[in-house]
């Protein structure tokens, strides 16, 4: 059964700062997806990553895959308020359980001055 | 387009009172899922559907539990008996089985057993 966990689960940034957010998942997955959330509103589709080494990129964020080590990184660079949400890694086990997601807990990102 | 519609978006309830949430989907979207979130956790898997018919369920998914699609369109989710443990938000989400497979999800409907 996949599991996922992501750290930290709490992250509080300066803007301007970069940091990553780690999300290892226990078995393989088919693909593996970012997702945010921002509070009181539903989950939004960032990144979806389909194979070994895929690297995505959109604005301040950018997000990779490793098969091998079983491990997908957020990269958050020079932060800015707007990013503050909860952050979710999600992977799907594939085979007959193609489209099943298995979330990590989460990362609560806190952007300040 | 207009998105994954869940109604209501909140509900109050007492223990024991049966509950039905509703979904509807983006319109060319195959598939629906349903999950469950709690507060400080990531969404657990429910169950889901491609087209009409209900593919997998959890383990979670206990016998008070019922998912339908009717027709491959909306769908239903109905908590019989409801328990104070079943509080939480339930999202939907639906996707083209295709490609990225990418969940678009719903605002939720958050429950609440009082």
């Amino acid at each position: 059964e996949l599991k996922v966990e992501q750290n930290p689960l709490f992250l509080s940034m300066q803007e301007g700062k970069n940091y990553t957010i780690y999300c290892n998942y226990s078995t393989t997955s088919d693909r593996l997806y970012w997702y945010r959330q921002d509070p009181g509103k539903s989950l939004e589709s960032l990144f979806v990553l389909l194979s070994n080494g895929a690297v995505k990129q959109e604005g301040r964020l950018m997000a990779s895959l490793d098969t091998k080590a079983r491990l997908s990184t957020l990269h958050i660079t020079a932060a800015v308020h707007d990013l503050s949400a909860t952050y979710f890694c999600a992977g799907d086990a594939g085979g007959t359980s193609y489209g099943k997601l298995t979330f990590g807990q989460g990362t609560i990102l806190t952007v300040h001055p | 387009d207009t998105g994954v519609s869940q109604d209501p978006r909140h509900k109050i309830t007492k223990r024991g009172q049966n509950v039905t949430f509703r979904c509807d989907p983006i319109s060319e979207h195959n598939r629906l899922y349903w999950y469950r979130q709690t507060l400080g956790q990531g969404p657990e898997f429910l169950t889901y559907f491609q087209n009409e018919a209900q593919l997998e369920k959890s383990r979670l998914l206990s016998d008070r539990f019922s998912a339908e699609r009717p027709k491959g369109s909306f769908s239903t989710l109905e908590i019989q008996r409801t328990e104070q443990g079943d509080s939480a938000m339930y999202l939907c989400a639906s996707s083209l089985r295709q490609g990225k497979n990418i969940q678009y999800f719903g605002a939720g409907t958050r429950l609440s057993v009082l």
